[in-house]
């Protein structure tokens, strides 16, 4: 399995919903990642879990909360989000983040609309 | 500070044509340069890399060249295609000096069209 997927694919929340985006890989990958990307913007990076320890928290605000049960799962949590969050969310992985030349693999992403 | 600036923004060529699309970074330090495609509502895919210790790299009809002394490195689609029509990233990894561990820049993205 060589793929990063992700669910759901759409998500539609209030303001003041709790919902979680998914995300799980195979591919014995220890970094996992979740971005962040706007409309015709790059992917902006908001968390980075490696060997299942938060590495980088890009001071993203604490309505979002990152959780990392095992090695091939990622979690993002989500409470009282604005409708300026609205995005697409990407989890990607890579072999580990020690190295320089890790290839990041991304998963199709989660298409998130706050009202 | 952490930057890559990536020119043009856009750009439209004639199917057939080459694509040349250019970035700049600005940390002296970033030693693995990956270039990712975008397609409309699709995942972001690596098409291809280098690494800074290489100053060019080609596969089929992609290219990617380095030149450390002036921070910068191009993609090169040669014969493009209308499947070719998609959103480039470029990207510099660098070290984050907290962790230790690295990171991705990327660049600001190239929306490239192949007219048929």
């Amino acid at each position: 399995d060589t793929e990063v997927t992700q669910t759901p694919k759409h998500l539609v929340m209030g303001m003041t919903n709790k919902k979680s985006l998914k995300c799980e890989q195979h591919m014995g990958h220890r970094a996992m990642y979740w971005y962040k990307q706007k409309a015709k913007k790059p992917p902006e990076l908001m968390f980075v879990y490696s060997y299942e320890k938060l590495s980088i928290n890009e001071s993203v605000p604490s309505r979002f909360s990152p959780e990392c049960p095992n090695s091939s799962l990622l979690n993002l949590h989500l409470h009282a989000l604005q409708p300026e969050d609205s995005a697409l969310y990407l989890c990607a992985s890579s072999q580990d983040q020690q190295g320089a030349y890790n290839e990041q693999f991304f998963g199709p992403g989660t298409r998130l609309t706050v009202l | 500070g952490e930057n890559v600036e990536q020119h043009p923004s856009t750009l439209s060529v004639q199917e057939g044509d080459s694509a040349v699309i250019k970035c700049t970074y600005s940390d002296s330090a970033s030693n693995y340069f990956p270039w990712y495609k975008q397609e409309l509502g699709k995942r972001p895919q690596l098409i291809i890399d280098i690494r800074s210790n290489v100053g060019e790299k080609k596969d089929q009809r992609i290219a990617v060249t380095l030149n450390k002394t002036a921070k910068h490195f191009s993609l090169h689609i040669t014969e493009t295609q209308p499947e070719d029509s998609a959103v480039y990233f470029c990207a510099a990894s660098r070290r984050y000096r907290t962790s230790g561990t690295y990171k991705y820049i990327f660049g600001t993205g190239t929306r490239l069209k192949v007219l048929a």
